[in-house]
């Protein structure tokens, strides 16, 4: 059963561009969202997160947009660059079971030159 | 790679025989969780620990067993590896607020 659903798949955005993912979570009890990136052949890294008592939040370039309602949430990169170039990852998890993440599918991107 | 390693980083075994995993760090936190990662599913919670000997299971554990006798090593154990565990396995740790830190991987083939 997957509990979060991430889409797209794939994405590519030319440089200096706005990358838009967005995931959508089934469980009300997720209490923290974070994403994570991932280059070829690494780990996956924390690269920001939000809980559901804010809208929004932003770290450089990078923004998570959080609707409580919809029970969505995204992540913007603005100003895209090749270096961003990776697999994003977005996740959920709650109180209770050692905080285990639930994680999307992942999203491809590709910032061309 | 937030003081943590993962041994071996690569690794084909056959059919059949048992394969164990390590994943050791040097950030003395509390959890530690086993993922697979295979496209197309992200990644899937096999096993977690929250202290020394405790163990509980995640979302896909059947075929694999863990352990943990020191805070700072937490093993993974195939005991008989299957084609299907075929994957690239990552190792997290936790201090016990919400984050968790990545290991850089190993990736198993199971021929």
């Amino acid at each position: 059963q997957q509990q979060v659903k991430q889409s797209p798949q794939s994405l590519i955005v030319q440089k200096g561009g706005i990358s838009i993912i967005n995931c959508a979570y089934e469980n009300t009890a997720f209490d923290y969202f974070p994403w994570y990136q991932q280059f070829p052949g690494k780990g996956p890294a924390l690269l920001i997160a939000i809980r559901p008592d804010v809208s929004e939040k932003k770290e450089g370039r990078f923004t998570i947009s959080f609707n409580k309602s919809a029970k969505q949430f995204s992540l913007h990169i603005m100003d895209s660059q090749p270096g961003d170039s990776a697999t994003y990852f977005c996740a959920a998890s709650m109180e209770g079971s050692a905080r285990q993440l639930t994680f999307g599918s992942g999203t491809q991107l590709t910032v061309l030159p | 790679d937030a003081g943590i390693t993962q041994s071996p980083r690569h690794k084909v075994t056959e059919t059949g025989t048992p394969v164990t995993l390590r994943c050791h760090q040097t950030e003395n936190h509390r959890y530690m969780y086993w993922y697979r990662q295979d496209p197309g599913h992200g990644l899937r919670l096999i096993h977690y620990s929250y202290g020394v000997k405790d163990t509980d299971k995640g979302e896909v554990s059947d075929g694999y067993s863990v352990s943990r006798s020191k805070t700072e090593d937490f093993l993974l154990t195939l005991e008989s590896a299957t084609s299907s565990q075929t994957s690239v396995y990552f190792c997290a740790i936790s201090p016990g607020n919400d984050e968790q830190y990545f290991g850089p991987g190993t990736r198993l083939t199971v021929t």
